[in-house]
């Protein structure tokens, strides 16, 4: 079954203490991306990879850090997160050039304390 | 100003009628326009690119008035299963491979 997958699907945690968020998919999409949703603001573009060891930043990407090792890897780190950083995530993978049409994942949902 | 506005609702409607959203956009280089369907605590989905020319899927029509920059979603015939977030989308500028997203239109059918 084609898929985005993230892991964990919830986290809570505390100001400081570095986590990484997981993504994955299996459609061999170059086109990765992650996004923050917060209630008024919509989706909200954190970073994006149009391959392999290429990524930039997307509208929102302070107190954020990702990685593009692997075609299918697209992971998302907080290196020390804050509580303005508590928010809806999704992951999402897409063809080059159909940007526009992705596959999100189900979303983590990140409660920082 | 916002990359995309959207009414943010809600717009509550009976079984049956026909319920229309609009989308604004800023920047007139964009290059391409979608409209996506969020359901509650669920991640989005794209529910049909828009076209220069409009487009249908079924009970479904959507156009782009790139002079006015707008986007629209006409829903006929409105199901209890439309009830949903409807979500603008504009690929950005040109050189760039940014997505902007509105913050939703929230549609409630009722029975």
């Amino acid at each position: 079954e084609a898929q985005v997958t993230q892991n964990p699907r919830y986290l809570i945690t505390v100001t400081g203490k570095k986590l990484t968020v997981t993504c994955s998919q299996n459609m061999n999409h170059e086109y990765m991306s992650w996004y923050r949703q917060d209630p008024g603001l919509g989706l909200r573009q954190i970073y994006y990879s149009m391959n392999v060891e290429v990524t930039d930043k997307g509208d929102v990407p302070e107190g954020y850090k990702v990685s593009r090792k692997e075609k299918r890897n697209f992971p998302l780190i907080l290196e020390s997160p804050s509580p303005n950083q508590t928010s809806l995530y999704f992951c999402a993978s897409s063809q080059i050039g159909l940007e526009g049409s992705q596959f999100f994942g189900p979303g983590t949902r990140l409660t920082v304390l | 100003r916002k990359e995309v506005e959207q009414d943010p609702g809600p717009f509550n409607v009976p079984e049956g009628a026909t319920v229309a959203f609009n989308c604004t956009y800023s920047n007139s280089a964009s290059q391409s326009f979608f409209w996506y369907r969020q359901d509650c605590r669920k991640e989005p989905k794209l529910l049909m690119s828009v076209y220069s020319s409009g487009n249908e899927d079924g009970r479904f029509t959507a156009q782009l008035n790139r002079a006015s920059q707008y986007i629209s979603l006409l829903i006929r015939d409105s199901k209890l299963s439309d009830s949903a977030t409807y979500l603008c989308v504009v690929h950005g500028k040109t050189g760039a491979n940014n997505l902007f997203f509105g913050t939703g239109t929230r549609l409630t059918v009722i029975p």
